[in-house]
């Protein structure tokens, strides 16, 4: 398996552009997460989904971010509109409930974003 | 005051020495604990897991867990520079629960 797949790995955008990044997650997985990355806050959990439905957005940092997953193997992050403070690493990992004892996440390579 | 709190270093030590690295939970509930190592420019990986209290091993890396002043280590022997990373901690409430907590993660060079 190619792992979880990241796209775009960078990206580079003005204020107020509209972003997305997409993922795809490791087949079989029934899990999809959504994380952001700064030096600031850590590794932070923005959303989660399991089979294709929304399961926990609390860390959703507002109305901008929204998520979707509208099949097994596709989930997009969209950022409307973009403000400088996103800048950030957004991962996306994928697991699957039963997987062992510890239903590992498995981290795609991540997307940088940069908003300019 | 985060759910788990991580020192974020960094912290350099020379190849071959015994590295700590340490976390502190607030949340008593949480029984299952994580480390993942992330390489510059990837995604974390998962390196250990453990269950409750105790000590787990797994070659030169141990992790421990104390229940009691809730606080989780990780001890890296016979230090390699393949091992310079940032190593991040991680808790979840139990074994079937998918949301994971993470500390803020130690970035850690080993120097030859």
């Amino acid at each position: 398996d190619a792992g979880v797949i990241q796209s775009p790995r960078h990206e580079v955008t003005e204020m107020g552009q509209e972003v997305t990044l997409r993922c795809k997650p490791i087949s079989g997985h029934d899990y999809l997460f959504w994380y952001r990355q700064t030096m600031m806050r850590g590794l932070e959990l923005l959303i989660y989904f399991n089979n294709n439905v929304p399961i926990d957005d609390s860390g959703m940092p507002e109305d901008r971010f929204s998520a979707k997953m509208p099949n097994a193997s596709f989930s997009t992050l969209k950022i409307q509109p973009s403000e400088p403070r996103d800048s950030a690493v957004y991962f996306c990992a994928s697991s699957m409930r039963g997987g062992g004892s510890t239903d590992t996440q498995y981290f795609g390579p991540g997307t940088r974003l940069t908003v300019l | 005051q985060k759910e788990v709190e991580q020192d974020p270093g960094p912290l350099s030590v020379p190849e071959g020495a015994i590295v700590s690295l340490n976390c502190t939970y607030s949340n008593s509930a949480f029984q299952y604990f994580m480390w993942y190592r992330q390489y510059s420019r990837k995604g974390p990986e998962l390196l250990m897991y453990t269950y409750s209290s105790g000590n787990k091993e797994d070659g030169r890396f141990t992790a421990q867990v104390d229940k009691s002043s809730k606080y989780i280590s990780l001890f890296i022997r016979d230090s390699q520079p393949s091992d310079s990373a940032t190593y991040l901690c991680a808790q979840k409430s139990a074994q079937g629960a998918q949301k994971l907590v993470f500390g803020q993660g130690t970035r850690l060079t080993i120097n030859p």
